[in-house]
Order: structure tokens, then C-alpha cells, then sequence
């Protein structure tokens, strides 16, 4: 059984559209994140949540927004597209917060067109 | 200047030398993380540690918290070893290195 799940694995979309991308992990964890990588292999976390609390990293535009309708699933949502979201976006979950081991998906690779 | 800075950026070795990845960071952190990247894209979490030392198979990780300073170690290294190994912190909030490309060469 995949611990940390997220589909789809590839998404080609236009500019303007809006899409999503599921997480599911199946480790009874409390915190899950989303990190986008881009071109040059750079990680950067976007969000961490767990049941209590959301943090958001300032630079990523409000155009993302994180869904969580339960503690297994961290839905990412991207409104209007452009063609810089254009990246690998990975999601993990570790038991607890930041001081814990995270387990990572294996990231869906976006292409806006 | 990034949080968290490693070294080298590529790194190409014989199948069975000895290997050591180094990161450096500048703020506080409750634990560093050692993850490896795949060509294939996935990433698997290596190590975490907030002190000391940690092995692993051929892996050591270690960190020296006063210098702000971590390396990672393969022994005897392989070419399925090749891969991008990233740094990363976590405290209030997650900072990555840039990842350093390691092929192993039969």
C-alpha cells in the first residue's frame, strides 16, 4: 500500500483553467504539506496543515489554496493557471509537525500550456 | 543567500569510493532532514536528526548543531546510489538546500 498518494501523476492543462491535485496518505498522521518544485529542482514548501492549523508560505499566491476534507486528504486547488505554475508539486504528511519525519508522494508534474 | 546551503553541487564518483555531502544552514531549527530524489522523481526521507549521529545501511548522517553543520556519508558507494540528495530544516518552517547530483560510475 502507497503511504503517501497523489494523483494525477501528470496534468497538462491551458492557462486560465482551474485544476486540482489529490493527496491521501494512509500513516494516521496529523500534519500533511504541500512543496512545489520547479525547473531547477528547487523545493519549497507552499503549505503545512494538520487538524488545528494552516500555515501558508507568503509567496505562494492566493490562487492556490489547500482543501482538507479530513485528516487523511490535503487537496491542492489552482485557480486561473499560468504558465509559471508550471512544476513538480510533491505532497507529504509526517506525525506531527516539522520536527517529525515526512514521508513524500510521488509528485504530479504540472505543465500549463 | 539561501537558509541552507550544500556542497558540492555535483559530485562524480568511482563505484565504491567514499562519499560526503555537506550542508550548512543559518537558522534555528528543530531538525534536519537528508532526502533523496530519484531520477525517476520521487523523494524518500533518508534521515532525520536533531543531534548526533544516525546510520543507515552504507548512510551516515551527522549534524553538529553548534556549527550549524550536517554531512552526509555513503560508504562503499554504487551506482544505484546516484541520485540528488537535498538538505533540508525544519523550525517554524521547512528551508531546502538546492540538492547536490551525485552519479556513481561503474
Amino acid at each position: 500500500d502507497t503511504a503517501v498518494s497523489q494523483t494525477p501523476k501528470y496534468l497538462v492543462t491551458q492557462m486560465g483553467n482551474d485544476k486540482s491535485i489529490k493527496c491521501e496518505q494512509n500513516l494516521g498522521h496529523d500534519t500533511m504539506y504541500w512543496y512545489k518544485q520547479d525547473s531547477k529542482k528547487f523545493l519549497k514548501i507552499m503549505f503545512s496543515y494538520n487538524n488545528k492549523e494552516l500555515i501558508i508560505n507568503e509567496t505562494v499566491p492566493n490562487r492556490f489554496s489547500p482543501k482538507s476534507p479530513d485528516k487523511a486528504h490535503l487537496n491542492l486547488h489552482i485557480n486561473s493557471l499560468e504558465l509559471g505554475d508550471s512544476a513538480v508539486y510533491f505532497c507529504a504528511s509526517s506525525l506531527r509537525a516539522a520536527n517529525t519525519e515526512a514521508f513524500f508522494g510521488q509528485g504530479t508534474r504540472l505543465t500549463v500550456v | 543567500k539561501n537558509e541552507v546551503e550544500q556542497s558540492p553541487q555535483n559530485l562524480t564518483a568511482q563505484e565504491g569510493e567514499f562519499i560526503t555531502i555537506n550542508c550548512s544552514y543559518s537558522v534555528g531549527i528543530s531538525a534536519l532532514h537528508w532526502l533523496q530524489q530519484h531520477p525517476g522523481g520521487g523523494i524518500v526521507s533518508l534521515f532525520m536528526l536533531s543531534s548526533g549521529k544516525k546510520k543507515h545501511g552504507r548512510l551516515i548522517a551527522t549534524i553538529n548543531i553548534q556549527e550549524k553543520h550536517s554531512s552526509l556519508h555513503i560508504t562503499a558507494s554504487h551506482p544505484r546510489d546516484s541520485a540528488v540528495y537535498i538538505c533540508a530544516v525544519s523550525g517554524n518552517q521547512f528551508y531546502f538546500g538546492t540538492g547536490t547530483s551525485l552519479t556513481v560510475i561503474p
